[in-house]
């Protein structure tokens, strides 16, 4: 079984729509993320959530809405895809609290055309 | 000042040699560091965790922390082509709900 499970893997949309992006964890983690990684491989993070509540927003445009209905799932959704969303996307879990280890997802490979 | 600070490399070793990696972070308060590789297309895997200072072996890794310079590096002995990756230095927040990551190291062993 994947621990963290992630789709789509690839996507490949034009300017302007709306996407979104699942992610799942079978961990029984409490705390879930969104990453972007750039071009340049450089993985940022977007969000943290803890126990369905959001904890972290690191000024990601309000395009971007996360939403978490239970602990085990956070979505990711996308509005008026811009060139510059073109990245991997990583959803991510962990116990919560400082110490513990972050477990990635596979990664959505996100295209804007 | 970025966050966590990485030379991006690349790092170009022989096989069999040892590798250091190095990172610096900017937040003393700051506790738990970790190492990940990630290979090319693929996520990000967990080496090593260190929370104190001094040194953390396993197997032919071993990370270094030293808190008072805010550094952390890593070691990888008798270094293998498999080892090729890049490498990313995480930290965590005092908080703990956000580990940031530095940009990562490309090691390139060359056979």
């Amino acid at each position: 079984d994947t621990a963290v499970s992630q789709t789509p893997k690839y996507l490949v949309t034009q300017m302007g729509n709306d996407k979104s992006i699942k992610c799942e964890q079978n961990l029984g983690h409490d705390t879930m993320y969104w990453y972007k990684q750039d071009s340049k491989k450089f993985l940022k993070i977007m969000f943290s959530y803890n126990n369905k509540e959001l904890i972290i927003n690191e000024t990601v445009p309000n395009r971007f809405s996360p939403k978490s209905p239970d602990k085990a799932h956070l979505n990711l959704h996308i509005n008026s895809l811009e060139l510059g969303d073109s990245a991997v996307y990583f959803c991510a879990s962990s116990r919560p609290g400082p110490g513990n280890t972050i477990y990635f997802g596979e990664g959505s490979w996100l295209t804007v055309v | 000042q970025k966050e966590v600070e990485q030379n991006s490399g690349p790092l170009s070793v022989p096989e069999g040699a040892i590798a250091s990696l190095n990172c610096t972070y900017s937040d003393r308060g700051s506790q738990s560091f970790f190492w990940y590789r990630q290979y090319s297309g693929k996520s990000p895997e967990l080496i090593m965790s260190i929370y104190s200072n001094g040194d953390k072996e396993d197997g032919r890794f071993t990370a270094q922390l030293n808190k008072a310079s805010q550094y952390v590096s890593l070691l990888i002995r008798d270094s293998q082509p498999s080892d090729s990756a890049t490498y990313l230095c995480a930290v965590n927040s005092p908080g703990g709900f956000k580990t940031i990551f530095g940009a990562g190291t490309r090691l390139f062993v060359k056979a």
